[in-house]
């Protein structure tokens, strides 16, 4: 089956300048995930989809960072305007739960360099 | 707060030998546990997982060892290989009030396994 896609693969901005990534799960899954990953760091996760609802966005930076999932598939996030510290890979993944069996699958993810 | 600790920030191993990666927990609540392994550029991919009501679970060459009492879990590869030369992640799930779950990465492991 197709893994999960992510673009671009890179992105170079100027600070206060505005960026976003696209992501299309794996087809079926119906949890999808943003997690933005500092260099050094884990993957925090930015917002949590269930189809096309949000369940969790306590992490969110709600005045610069937005995300959407139209029609419960495909994912966008946003950021406006972008900051240095913003600088990071940004993964999407998304799952689907089999009794307390749930496996994330990752995309490749978006290295974005704010300068 | 850091939930999910992975407290040494690499490890190198000779060819051949056992690599053991340890991960530390905090909340109580955390019933599944998962290990991603992430190469440069790539995103993490699943690696193995266990449920709270197990203390081992194997996967050829990879076992996972759960000890609840001490909120400790370890990673064994053996043999180690070169090509598993990686960042390894720990993951701890725990079920939110709404009936989703949350996923928690700890702060990765360089493994470098020596040829």
């Amino acid at each position: 089956e197709a893994g999960v896609a992510q673009s671009p693969r890179y992105k170079i901005i100027e600070k206060r300048q505005s960026v976003a990534f696209w992501c299309n799960p794996i087809s079926g899954h119906a949890t999808l995930y943003w997690y933005q990953q500092i260099l050094g760091q884990g993957p925090k996760l930015l917002i949590q989809f269930q189809n096309n609802g949000v369940v969790d966005d306590s992490q969110l930076p709600k005045d610069r960072f937005s995300a959407e999932r139209l029609k419960g598939v495909d994912s966008t996030l946003k950021i406006q305007p972008a900051k240095l510290e913003d600088s990071a890979v940004y993964l999407c993944a998304s799952s689907r739960r089999v009794g307390q069996e749930e496996k994330l699958f990752f995309g490749s993810g978006t290295q974005l360099s704010v300068l | 707060d850091q939930q999910v600790k992975q407290n040494s920030p690499s490890l190198s191993v000779q060819e051949g030998r056992i690599s053991i990666l340890n991960c530390d927990y905090t909340n109580s609540m955390f019933d599944y546990f998962l290990w991603y392994k992430k190469y440069p550029a790539e995103g993490p991919t699943f690696l193995i997982s266990i449920s709270s009501i197990k203390d081992k679970n194997e996967d050829g060459r990879f076992t996972v060892f759960l000890n609840k009492s001490a909120k400790h879990l370890s990673l064994h590869i053996v043999p180690s290989q070169p090509g598993d030369s990686a960042v390894y992640f720990c993951a701890a799930s725990a079920e939110r009030t709404s009936g989703t779950y949350k996923y928690i990465f700890g702060t990765g492991t360089r493994l470098k396994v020596l040829a």
